[in-house]
């Protein structure tokens, strides 16, 4: 039974457009995260939420919208796509951070990507 | 600063050992990772250390933190082929932790028979 799951694995788009990708965990975390991965495998956080709300948003373009309609999704829409957003996106999860507890290693679960490429 | 660097490929023929090495630059990091990931997946984590170590050992795996220099390093024993994949050094951001992963460039490594 997948642990972090995202789909679509594939999305072919033309630049404009408005599209989403959505992931799930059935691991009972609180953390949800979304990271891009650029052609040279360089992987960057993009946002964070923690039981639905939203605790790290990097300098991402205010296109790129996060939702959380609950603690166990996390989904990416993003408006007008450009060329530049063609990459492949990695949600994850972990434990809730913010419980105050210290000595916890934050092990990220990542899903299995989606790669979105805009033409 | 938020920068952690990586050497981007290594080469190493089944058997032998490799060593991947890392710099990061935030000094009040708590924890250290390395992740995997092989062609078409998601990251796993490896193995991962607490600031206040200077070694851990994991079956093949040895990691090694020299904090003075900011220094982390990877060593697989007796590297197999199914070893061959993108290593990726990470640290926690910060010293509330946040969740906030920094990952270094990734070291793809490639595992000759």
């Amino acid at each position: 039974d997948t642990a972090v799951s995202q789909t679509p694995k594939y999305l072919v788009t033309q630049m404009g457009n408005d599209k989403s990708i959505k992931c799930e965990q059935n691991l009972g975390h609180d953390t949800m995260y979304w990271y891009k991965q650029d052609s040279k495998k360089f992987l960057k956080i993009m946002f964070s939420y923690n039981n639905k709300e939203l605790i790290i948003n990097e300098t991402v373009p205010n296109r790129f919208s996060p939702k959380s309609p609950d603690k166990a999704h996390l989904n990416l829409h993003i408006n007008s796509l450009e060329l530049g957003d063609s990459a492949v996106y990695f949600c994850a999860s972990s434990q809730d951070l913010t419980s105050g507890t210290s000595g916890r290693y934050n092990e990220q679960f990542f899903g299995p990507g989606t790669r979105l490429t805009v033409l | 600063g938020e920068d952690v660097e990586q050497s981007l490929f290594l080469s190493v023929r089944e058997g032998d050992s490799s060593v991947i090495n890392c710099t990061y630059t935030d000094s009040s990091s708590t924890y250290l990772y390395w992740y995997k990931q092989e062609p078409g997946a998601g990251l796993q984590l490896l193995t991962y250390i607490f600031s206040n170590m200077d070694m851990k050992q994991d079956q093949r795996l040895t990691v090694l933190l020299n904090k003075k220099d900011k220094h982390l390093s990877l060593r697989i024993a007796d590297t197999q082929t199914g070893d061959s994949a993108i290593y990726f050094c990470a640290e926690i951001f910060g010293s509330s932790n946040t969740g906030k992963l920094i990952f270094g460039q990734g070291t793809t490594l490639q595992v000759k028979p």
